[in-house]
């Protein structure tokens, strides 16, 4: 079965700071891999998906971007953090984009 | 945007009894899921049910699909302590969109 790794856990940046969230995969091949946002006691929003190496679909307009430079990596970047990133953000993978979905563990980031 | 929603947004119970949480969603699934996130952690898939299906089960939980009504519910017998966490249904067509949850708290 996949495990899905994410680091850091925890992140504090000052606004304006760069970001790079990593996200990795095991015990699969050829993954979608996803990024979602969740707000305090909030759902998920997806943020990013990809259904291949170097193919990246954006779900809502923001100042964060995605790459997928291998089968099982996934990274969440952002040149310039807004307060309005804060949040907890959690990578999945699944084989299809409707079927189910494995997520990692989350990174929680405080831009302040 | 988000398809379904849950009902309620919390739920509070005594250990021992049933709890059951409702999503409703607007357009058409090939099918439904259920997940759990314990606070600060990521979420966990429960079970599935296809649009064909009408009812399915996986140890004590118990769901259930009406696509005429567009709607799901899950039920969990005999609640443990440990089953405090929220839930979210998350519908599959496309793609895949999540609710905001139901928060459940069951007290020993």
């Amino acid at each position: 079965s996949q495990t899905i790794h994410q680091w850091p856990a925890t992140l504090v940046q000052p606004v304006g700071s760069p970001l790079s969230l990593e996200c990795t995969v095991e015990g699969t091949s050829n993954p979608n891999l996803y990024w979602y946002r969740q707000a305090a006691g909030r759902g998920l929003q997806l943020l990013f998906y990809s259904v291949g190496i170097g193919q990246i679909s954006s779900e809502v307009p923001q100042n964060l971007s995605a790459s997928r430079p291998q089968d099982r990596q996934f990274i969440l970047s952002s040149k310039k953090l807004l307060l309005s990133d804060s949040g907890f953000y959690l990578c999945a993978c699944g084989q299809t984009l409707q079927e189910t979905q494995y997520f990692g563990p989350g990174t929680r980031l405080l831009v302040l | 945007s988000q398809q379904g929603e849950e009902d309620p947004q919390a739920l509070s119970i005594q250990e021992g009894e049933n709890a059951t949480m409702n999503c409703s969603y607007k357009t058409s699934i090939n099918n439904l899921q259920w997940y759990r996130q314990n606070s600060g952690r990521g979420l966990v898939h429960l079970i599935l049910i296809r649009s064909n299906e009408r009812e399915k089960h996986s140890g004590r939980l118990r769901v259930t699909l009406d696509t005429s009504k567009k709607s799901s519910s899950l039920l969990i017998t005999a609640s443990r302590a440990a089953d405090t966490a929220s839930y979210f249904c998350a519908t599959g067509y496309n793609d895949m969109r999540f609710g905001a949850g139901t928060r459940l708290t069951v007290k020993p």
